[in-house]
């Protein structure tokens, strides 16, 4: 059965510094990886889709990359800002169609 | 722009009741999902559907039964509601690739 973990659980930076949250998942035959943003008490927000034939997508200071072969994905902020203060999620999506997530980083951006 | 919509973002509940929450999506996609999110537990997948009358059991069907009679609605039933289904309720649909959700519906059952 496919695990999802992400690390770190919670993060805190001051507000312009660039950062990486991991995802890492236990089974590569996947289709595609997907990264969301949860604001509190609010439903998930795609941000970045990545079919397992790619590598990375970019999306304004949004990167994600892709590793298949060693099931991890990284999702890169550039310059961050206060309103990027959310929980990240990531979902692998497999033959079954349906999507696995990770338990999420929660991210806050101090001013 | 496409769109998840649920039919409430908050409701609130008797034990025993019988509890309707409703998804609609305007992307014409085949697939359709249900999913709980609870602390600590993060997101669990109750039901899905990959086509009209079509479902399929996910983690935590228990308490909980589906339908999809048009392509754009998928309904989810709790058929008498208990405490511990209290939580937020989260409909998404997807076509081949990306997966798009609704705002969520905050249930609360007393």
């Amino acid at each position: 059965k496919q695990e999802v973990t992400q690390i770190p659980a919670a993060l805190s930076v001051p507000e312009g510094e660039n950062l990486v949250l991991n995802c890492s998942f236990t089974d590569s035959a996947i289709y595609n990886l997907q990264w969301f943003r949860q604001d509190p008490g609010k439903g998930l927000t795609s941000l970045l889709l990545i079919q397992s034939s790619q590598r990375e997508q970019t999306s304004g200071r949004l990167n994600a990359s892709l590793d298949k072969s060693s099931g991890r994905s990284t999702l890169y902020i550039a310059a961050s800002q206060p309103g990027d203060s959310a929980t990240y999620l990531c979902a692998v999506s497999g033959s079954a169609r349906q999507l696995t997530f990770g338990s999420g980083t929660q991210l806050t951006v101090l001013p | 722009d496409v769109k998840v919509t649920q039919s409430s973002r908050y409701l609130v509940k008797r034990t025993g009741e019988k509890v309707f929450l409703e998804c609609v999506q305007d992307m014409d996609h085949e697939n359709m999902f249900w999913y709980r999110q609870d602390p600590g537990l993060g997101l669990r997948l109750i039901y899905f559907s990959y086509d009209v009358k079509m479902k399929e059991k996910g983690d935590i069907p228990e308490g909980y039964s589906v339908s999809r009679e048009k392509k754009e609605r998928f309904s989810l039933i709790l058929e008498s509601a208990s405490t511990n289904q209290t939580s937020m309720y989260l409909c998404a649909s997807s076509s081949t690739s990306e997966a798009f959700f609704g705002q969520g519906t905050r249930l609360t059952v007393v």
